[in-house]
């Protein structure tokens, strides 16, 4: 079982609809991030948490550390999100590495 | 805003040559993250430096070293390639080498072996 798991893999939306990807973990984590990567291209990061809830334009994510969970959520989806959104966490104790979720490809239609 | 940069974008190799790929981290971070992405494949950690010392490994092959200068830069040098190799490498820097610090992620070297 992965440490981190991602739903849905695949997510197709029309534009202007409310997205959430969720994610669970199963470690103890000191941060958690969402990440996305469009098609072929690099990755960028869109928010780091360790608690509560973080906005940033059309974008809201947040966690929930007693229930190991995050959401990620778009608000008025537009063409322009259509890309993979990744769930990376950084693991509790001396280690920086992330451990990435398997991602969510989203498709928003127009 | 100054980014992460990586060098080369792209690059095409043949079986059993040698390929070094650069990352340049974001002015003032200390320490730089590497990371390998097969097709289709979750990124997958390599290996860490902070302050030009290794801060962790991860499930880099033997053949693979890597290094970070006085600059901060870091390099990783990976010998007798393979076709499994093929992949995107990822550079990601923060500015220090806590848990709490972001990382930003360079836009990656594929990298072909054929």
């Amino acid at each position: 079982k992965n440490e981190v798991e991602q739903s849905p893999q695949n997510l197709t939306a029309q534009e202007g609809e409310f997205i959430t990807i969720n994610c669970s973990y199963s470690v103890g984590i000191s941060a958690l991030h969402w990440l996305q990567q469009h098609p072929g291209g690099g990755i960028v990061s869109l928010f780091m948490l360790s608690s509560g809830k973080k906005k940033h334009g059309r974008l809201i994510a947040t966690i929930n550390i007693q229930e190991k969970h995050s959401s990620l959520h778009i608000t008025a989806s537009h063409p322009r999100d259509s890309a993979v959104y990744i769930c990376a966490v950084r693991k509790g104790g001396a280690t920086n590495k992330l451990i990435f979720g398997t991602g969510t490809l989203l498709a928003v239609q127009p | 805003a100054a980014g992460v940069i990586q060098s080369p974008r792209h690059l095409i190799k043949e079986k059993r040559e040698t390929a070094t790929l650069k990352c340049y981290p974001i002015p003032r971070h200390d320490t730089v993250y590497w990371y390998q992405q097969g097709p289709g494949q979750d990124p997958q950690f390599l290996i860490s430096f902070y302050e030009k010392m290794q801060s962790d490994k991860g499930s880099i092959p033997d053949r693979f070293s890597a290094q970070q200068f006085s600059d901060y830069h870091s390099e990783l040098n990976m010998s007798s390639l393979e076709l499994g190799d093929s992949a995107l490498y990822f550079c990601a820097s923060s500015s220090t080498g806590r848990a709490a610090d972001t990382q930003y992620f360079g836009p990656g070297t594929r990298l072909t072996v054929l």
